[in-house]
């Protein structure tokens, strides 16, 4: 078990740029799950998938955010246009397919837009 | 709405001084609440899982209680290494929905 590993660890980038964040989860995992979490807060549900397939997206994520999980492995967060109001770190956690069971997290992506 | 509440926000103890953190949550459909440890610049850590009123887990210094209404994470003589943010998150469905957190400062 290698836990969850997000890259890239930072990211920095203009307003305006677009950014792709990779997680790889567990892989004996079925769930992979993206969170946002800003300062002094907790994390905040963005969408997750079952396998390849996305089942449920918040509302907090815009058109401008996109997130894929071809042949249901490693797992890509898409931002467009980016706003400053995106600086967060991202989260990417997995969890097998249990009726109740912890989410596994990775140490996540810091994106900071200036 | 359902929601989960944390308190207090932040606390400071000295070593050896006991206390607990509370975690208050209105959902309905509970499947399970969690409690997770998140240092600096990292992501959570997953230390209990509680399912029903009256259960209780322990792993070194630290307790989790669960009533209808809220849960507990009891901290018996903290060291400074126990210092961290801790979560609180309950399970509504698929996903988990995560308090603010308890910032817990624990000194020599």
């Amino acid at each position: 078990d290698t836990g969850v590993s997000q890259d890239p660890r930072h990211k920095i980038t203009k307003r305006g740029q677009n950014v792709t964040f990779r997680c790889d989860p567990i892989s004996e995992h079925n769930r992979l799950y993206w969170y946002r979490q800003t300062l002094g807060q907790g994390p905040e549900f963005l969408t997750y998938f079952q396998n390849e397939a996305q089942l449920e997206k918040s509302r907090l994520l815009s058109d401008r955010f996109s997130a894929e999980r071809p042949k249901g492995s490693f797992s890509t967060l898409e931002i467009q246009r980016t706003e400053q109001g995106d600086s967060a770190m991202y989260l990417c956690a997995s969890s097998p397919t249990d009726r109740v069971s912890p989410l596994h997290f990775g140490n996540g992506t810091r994106l900071t837009v200036t | 709405e359902d929601q989960v509440t944390q308190s207090p926000e932040a606390l400071r103890l000295q070593e050896g001084e006991s206390s607990s953190l509370n975690c208050s949550y209105t959902v309905s459909g509970l499947r399970g609440l969690f409690w997770y440890r998140q240092d600096p610049g990292k992501g959570p850590e997953f230390l209990f899982t509680l399912y029903s009123a009256g259960e209780e887990k322990e792993k070194e210094r630290l307790k989790a209680t669960l009533t209808k209404k809220e849960s507990f994470l009891h901290i018996t003589a903290p060291k400074p290494e126990d210092s961290a943010t801790y979560l609180c998150a309950v399970q509504l469905r698929d996903k988990l929905t995560f308090g603010t957190g308890t910032r817990l400062q624990v000194t020599l």
